[in-house]
């Protein structure tokens, strides 16, 4: 089955603490990209990737890094994590960033930072 | 920076009633994509429409069509005879061509109920 799988589905830290959110895709798309969610404000995009060792800035990057080593992987990082990055966070993947074709979504990662 | 505005936060209907969600965005530049999304309760995104600058020819795909007007630059959503399923949040987004391609900017929603 074609998807986009995000872990974890959910994900509770503590300030300060290191964490991974792991995207994967099993439909060999080109382009890859982080959204965040938050009541009121839709989705901002945080990072995205139009090819394999190719990723530039969204609209709201700061507090994250991301990478992709491979083209099925787009792992978000969050190096430490502030309550402000408390959030419902979204991966999303489709077959070329050029030419903007629809996004497939993941279930999303609820995170909450203590 | 291009900019999306979805000026109604929230729409109650009854069931069987037409509803138009609205969608206005701002870009100076003169090729893009603009998409809707839905998310119903169960938290999921799922792609509805997808439509270039260059293609204002309006579209509709069973109880749904959608409205595209440049010249006021917006990209209308309406829902004939709605149902219940139909209840979600509903989002209106903007993708860039060219040196901007990968930038999308989504609108913060438009959350419909519709009532039986």
């Amino acid at each position: 089955e074609a998807q986009v799988t995000q872990n974890p589905r959910y994900l509770i830290t503590v300030t300060g603490k290191k964490l991974t959110v792991t995207c994967s895709q099993n439909m060999n798309h080109e382009y890859m990209s982080w959204y965040r969610q938050d009541p009121g404000l839709g989705l901002r995009q945080i990072y995205y990737s139009m090819n394999v060792e190719v990723t530039d800035k969204g609209d709201v990057p700061e507090g994250y890094k991301v990478s992709r080593k491979e083209k099925r992987n787009f792992p978000l990082i969050l190096e430490s994590p502030s309550p402000n990055q408390t959030s419902l966070y979204f991966c999303a993947s489709s077959l070329s960033g050029l030419t903007n074709e629809k996004l497939f979504f993941g279930s999303g990662t609820q995170l909450s930072v203590l | 920076a291009q900019k999306v505005t979805q000026a109604q936060t929230e729409i109650s209907v009854v069931e069987k009633e037409d509803v138009t969600l609205d969608c206005v965005y701002e870009t100076r530049d003169t090729t893009y994509y603009l998409f809707w999304y839905k998310q119903p309760p169960s938290g999921e995104l799922v792609f509805l429409i997808r439509r270039n600058s260059f293609d204002e020819q309006n579209e509709i795909s069973g109880r749904y069509s959608w409205n595209f007007q440049k010249s006021t630059s917006s990209f209308n959503f309406t829902i004939t005879a709605s149902q219940v399923v139909d209840s979600a949040v509903y989002f209106c987004a903007l993708s860039l061509y060219n040196t901007n391609a990968g930038k999308s900017t989504f609108g913060d929603g438009t959350t419909l109920t519709v009532k039986p």
